[in-house]
C-alpha cells in the first residue's frame, strides 16, 4: 500500500489566491481527517469525514476554508482567499478505526 | 475538556542509552486509545506505539515501550538503546470519541536529540 498520499508537498501562493490541497486515503479506510500544524497551536483537527460524510467541522477556522470528499478515494481542502496566517503544514490522515496513518503533509506558505 | 500535556519541550540522550518521555492526559472516558507519534525533520508523522486503555499490559514495540498508569492518567514512552535515527519530535496523542465524532488530541511535543 502506498499509504496516504498528499499533494502538493509544498505550495507557495500570494495572499488572496485560492489554494487547493489534495489527499488520497488508504483504500478501505472509512475515516479521513485534515489536521493543521503550526508552531503556535501545534496539531489541530480541522475536519473529520466518515464514509465520505463530514461529521465534525468545528475546527475549520472560518468560511474561507472548505473541505470535500466526493468519493472514498479523494478529498480536498480549499482555502479561498488565502491569508499569510494560513501558512502551516496541513496533514491528511485516514483510519480504519484502530490506527491512524498520516500523509507527508503539504507545507503552505502564503506571502 | 480532554487535554494532553508533555512537560518536557526538549530532551537529550547519549547514543545507546535509555530515555523516557513524559505525557499526562485528562479524560472522563473509561475506554480510549493513546498513541506516541514520531516526527523527524522530513515531517512525516510516524506511529511509534499504541495503547488501549482497557489493556493492563504495557505496549512494547522493539526498543520502544510505554509505562501506562491509568489511574494517574500518565503515558510515558521509554526508548532503549537510543539510536541517532531516533532524533525527532515526539508527540503524545489521545483518541477522543464524542457524539459520533472522533479525533486525535495531541500534546505540544518533545524534541529529542541523540548525541553520538
Amino acid at each position: 500500500d502506498a499509504g496516504v498520499i498528499q499533494s502538493p508537498r509544498h505550495e507557495v501562493t500570494e495572499m488572496g489566491q485560492e489554494v487547493t490541497l489534495r489527499c488520497k486515503p488508504i483504500s478501505g479506510h472509512n475515516s479521513l481527517f485534515w489536521y493543521r500544524q503550526t508552531m503556535m497551536r501545534g496539531l489541530e483537527l480541522l475536519i473529520y469525514f466518515n464514509n465520505n460524510v463530514p461529521i465534525d467541522d468545528s475546527g475549520m477556522p472560518e468560511d474561507r476554508f472548505s473541505a470535500k470528499m466526493p468519493n472514498a478515494s479523494f478529498s480536498t481542502l480549499k482555502i479561498q482567499p488565502s491569508e499569510p496566517r494560513d501558512s502551516a503544514v496541513y496533514f491528511c490522515a485516514s483510519s480504519s478505526g484502530e490506527g491512524y496513518t498520516f500523509g507527508s503533509g503539504t507545507r503552505l506558505t502564503v506571502v | 475538556a480532554q487535554t494532553v500535556t508533555q512537560s518536557q519541550p526538549e530532551m537529550s540522550v547519549q547514543e545507546a542509552e535509555t530515555v523516557t518521555l513524559s505525557c499526562t492526559y485528562d479524560t472522563s472516558e473509561s475506554d480510549y486509545y493513546l498513541f506516541w507519534y514520531k516526527q523527524p525533520p522530513s515531517r512525516q508523522m510516524i506511529l511509534v506505539i499504541r495503547q488501549e486503555a482497557y489493556k493492563q499490559q504495557n505496549a512494547t514495540e522493539n526498543r520502544f515501550s510505554v509505562n501506562f498508569q491509568k489511574a494517574a492518567k500518565s503515558f510515558s514512552l521509554k526508548i532503549s538503546d537510543s539510536q541517532l535515527g531516533d532524533a525527532a519530535m515526539y508527540f503524545c496523542a489521545y483518541r477522543r470519541t464524542q457524539g459520533g465524532s472522533e479525533k486525535l488530541v495531541f500534546g505540544k511535543g518533545t524534541k529529542l536529540t541523540v548525541n553520538p
